[in-house]
């Protein structure tokens, strides 16, 4: 089944600087990518969601790329604050199936330092 | 915006206890989801469902039962508690598979003693 390897688990960063976190995954029929936000003590909710081929989508000072042939999907923050201290997780799904079950990375605690 | 409640929030019990936990969404989703949250893992489906009386398996469904009452209640239900259960655990909901979003509950804090 489908494997999804997320990195770092941890990261730091000083406000204003940029992050990236990143996704490799296995099964080459994934097609729907999905970053989810927790933040401290709370649930998680949708942040991005890409589809198909390669892929940027930006929005709420994240980017977001998807490289289909490496099977990588990565979360880019270009100037990060302290509101963005909080868990991340990317989650892939694959086509293949009437249940497309999602299949989550384990998890980056941002710390976001002022 | 979807909504889905948990409850309890929080539960303590001891080993081979029997526990429930509850999920309710009301937004006529078709899927549910039950979650185990452990730090270095991320999130692991423990059971789903398409609707009412539908049941499927997920990936960690060892010592776990669900049962999908009506379409807003889906029900976790650990009949021997084990320490190795001890986890925080979300529900969530979602029109369909493969591109919808998934809605999350809050969460339910376990903890086996």
């Amino acid at each position: 089944g489908e494997q999804v390897e997320q990195r770092p688990p941890h990261l730091s960063v000083r406000e204003g600087d940029s992050a990236v976190i990143t996704c490799t995954y296995t099964d080459p029929n994934s097609y729907y990518f999905f970053w989810y936000k927790q933040e401290p003590g709370a649930s998680l909710q949708l942040l991005m969601k890409v589809f198909s081929s390669t892929e940027i989508n930006e929005g709420q000072g994240f980017t977001v790329l998807l490289n289909k042939k490496d099977k990588r999907l990565s979360l880019n923050l270009t100037a990060a604050h302290p509101g963005d201290s909080a868990a991340y997780f990317c989650a892939v799904s694959a086509t293949t199936g009437g249940n497309n079950k999602l299949t989550f990375g384990q998890g980056t605690v941002l710390s976001v330092i002022p | 915006e979807a909504a889905v409640t948990q409850s309890p929030r929080n539960k303590v019990t001891v080993t081979g206890g029997n526990v429930t936990l509850s999920c309710r969404q009301t937004n006529s989703h078709n899927y549910m989801y039950w979650y185990r949250q452990d730090t270095g893992h991320g999130l692991r489906l423990i059971h789903y469902s398409y609707g009412a009386g539908n049941l499927q398996i997920g990936d960690v469904p060892d010592g776990y039962k669900a049962t999908r009452t009506t379409q807003e209640d889906f029900f976790l239900l650990l009949e021997l508690a084990s320490p190795s259960q001890t986890s925080l655990y979300f529900c969530a909901s979602s029109v369909g598979t493969g591109g919808n979003t998934l809605y999350f509950g809050a969460g339910t804090r376990l903890s086996v003693l």
